[in-house]
C-alpha cells in the first residue's frame, strides 16, 4: 500500500513569510497528525484530526499556525508568519483509528529552514 | 501529563556489541509504548510496540523491549548491532485517545 505523502520535502524562506505544506494520509486512515521535529529534539504533536474534525490541538501555536483536514481526507498545515524557531522538519503520520493500539505511519516530512 | 526520558544521547558500539537503549516514560492512564527508528534519509518506522500481555516484546530486525511496570521503563535491547543498526532511536508513549509522546532520540553509530 502506498504510504502517507508529504510535500515539499524541502523549503527555505525568510522570516516573517508564510509557508504551506501538504499531508496525503494512507488511504482509509480517519486518524491524521502533524509533529515538529526540531534538531536534536524528538517529535512534538502539534495537532490531530479525527476524519476532518479537530482532536488535540493544545500544543498548535495558534497565533500563527494554521492546520485543516477538508473532506477528512488531504490536509495542509499553515505557517504565516514564519519565524526563526520554526526551522523543523514538519512529519504527517496517519493511524486507521485514533485508538492508541492502532499504528502511526509517518511521512518522509519537510524540512522547513527559515533564515 | 505524558512524558518519556532516553537517558543516552548518543551510542557508539563496534559491530557484534550488544545493546541497551534506556526509556522510562511517565503516564497514568493505560499505557501504549513504542520503539521507532530513523535510519539515516528515512523516514521514521515503527520497531516495536507493547499494548499488553507479555511484557517482552520483540520486534523486527532482532530488536526487542521489556516493559518493567514498577520501573516505568521499556529498555530497548539487541543481542548483537550491526553496521546496518546505524540509527536514531526514538522512544514514544501513547494515550488510549492515540496523543503520542516521543522521547528526544538516541543516536546509534555502530562501527563495522
Amino acid at each position: 500500500e502506498a504510504g502517507v505523502a508529504q510535500s515539499p520535502r524541502y523549503k527555505i524562506i525568510e522570516k516573517r513569510q508564510s509557508v504551506a505544506f501538504w499531508c496525503n494520509p494512507i488511504s482509509g486512515h480517519a486518524t491524521l497528525y502533524w509533529y515538529q521535529q526540531i534538531l536534536g529534539q524528538g517529535p512534538k504533536l502539534l495537532i490531530q484530526f479525527q476524519n476532518n474534525g479537530v482532536v488535540d490541538d493544545s500544543q498548535l501555536p495558534k497565533d500563527r499556525f494554521s492546520a485543516e483536514r477538508l473532506k477528512g481526507v488531504d490536509s495542509t498545515l499553515k505557517i504565516q508568519p514564519a519565524k526563526l524557531e520554526d526551522s523543523a522538519v514538519y512529519l504527517c503520520a496517519s493511524s486507521l483509528e485514533p485508538s492508541g493500539a492502532y499504528e502511526q505511519y509517518f511521512g518522509p516530512g519537510t524540512r522547513l529552514t527559515v533564515t | 501529563a505524558q512524558s518519556v526520558s532516553q537517558h543516552n544521547h548518543h551510542v557508539i558500539l563496534s559491530e557484534a556489541a550488544s545493546l541497551e537503549l534506556g526509556c522510562n516514560y511517565s503516564y497514568g492512564g493505560t499505557v501504549n509504548l513504542f520503539w521507532y527508528v530513523q535510519y539515516p534519509g528515512q523516514h521514521l518506522q515503527l520497531l516495536l510496540k507493547y499494548f499488553s500481555g507479555d511484557p517482552l516484546v520483540k520486534g523486527i530486525k532482532g530488536f526487542e523491549a521489556e516493559f518493567i511496570k514498577s520501573k516505568f521503563s521499556f529498555n530497548l535491547r539487541k543481542p548483537s548491532v550491526q553496521w546496518s543498526d546505524t540509527a536514531e532511536y526514538f522512544c514514544a508513549v501513547r494515550s488510549n485517545a492515540g496523543k503520542s509522546t516521543f522521547g528526544d532520540g538516541t543516536t546509534l553509530t555502530v562501527k563495522p
